[in-house]
């Protein structure tokens, strides 16, 4: 079946440092990407949606030059974090559309913790 | 405008009781997919089942089994014997159907499972 793969699973750092979370479809082609952020006991809250090749759109409230979204291949798209702040501090995670299926595959996650 | 409703915020039973999840949704589209997701405490979501709008047919595999009733707009999620196994957050979620990529997921608000021994 499909796989996304989500790396790293956990990361620390500090505040104001960036940090990048990847995302790689490892056995089918993602045209869109879908990042989501949850807060503990909390839903799933979609930050935006990347598509190959063009720019992400975000929701509304997200502010798209602190989570900078990068979709330069079918493969890959990637999630910085920019000057990060103890309240960015949450689980990120990504998903694909497998348009074969109709079905969403997604990443096992990423716990941020900002100190 | 889309909606998932998931009424019950936690529910806590004891291990071989059976337990029933509600998701209520709401659309306008015709034509429509309904998602279970779960989520143990490690976070990754691992998918229940997807249903087709068109495919009201009633689902089981295994413990689990999931009643479609579009005249009620209910897509419910029924674990039989429980074990503390299926301790776990659980996700209903609605998308568009079609052949759209960007066609995005809409969450309810998760039902926290917990099995007691």
């Amino acid at each position: 079946g499909a796989v996304v793969s989500q790396h790293p699973s956990r990361v620390i750092c500090k505040s104001g440092t960036s940090v990048k979370i990847e995302c790689r479809s490892l056995d089918f082609q993602a045209t869109t990407m879908f990042w989501y952020r949850q807060f503990p006991k909390q839903s799933l809250m979609l930050m935006a949606t990347s598509n190959e090749g063009s720019k992400a759109t975000y929701e509304q409230g997200v502010e798209k030059d602190k989570f900078l979204i990068n979709h330069a291949s079918l493969t890959l798209s990637t999630l910085t974090v920019t000057s990060a702040h103890p309240e960015d501090s949450s689980f990120y995670i990504c998903s694909a559309r497998d348009t074969r299926t109709y079905g969403y595959t997604f990443g096992s996650g990423t716990r941020l913790t900002v100190v | 405008a889309q909606k998932v409703t998931q009424a019950q915020t936690e529910i806590s039973v004891v291990e071989k009781e059976d337990v029933t999840l509600d998701c209520v949704y709401e659309t306008r589209d015709t034509t429509y997919y309904l998602f279970w997701y779960k989520q143990p405490p490690s976070g990754e979501l691992v998918f229940l089942i997807r249903r087709n709008s068109f495919d009201e047919q009633n689902e089981i595999s295994g413990r689990y089994s999931w009643n479609f009733q579009k005249s009620t707009s209910s897509f419910n999620f029924t674990i039989t014997a429980s074990q503390v196994v299926d301790s776990a957050v659980y996700f209903c979620a609605l998308s568009e159907a079609g052949a759209g990529n960007n066609r995005k997921l809409i969450w309810g608000l998760g039902t926290s499972l917990a099995v007691n021994p």
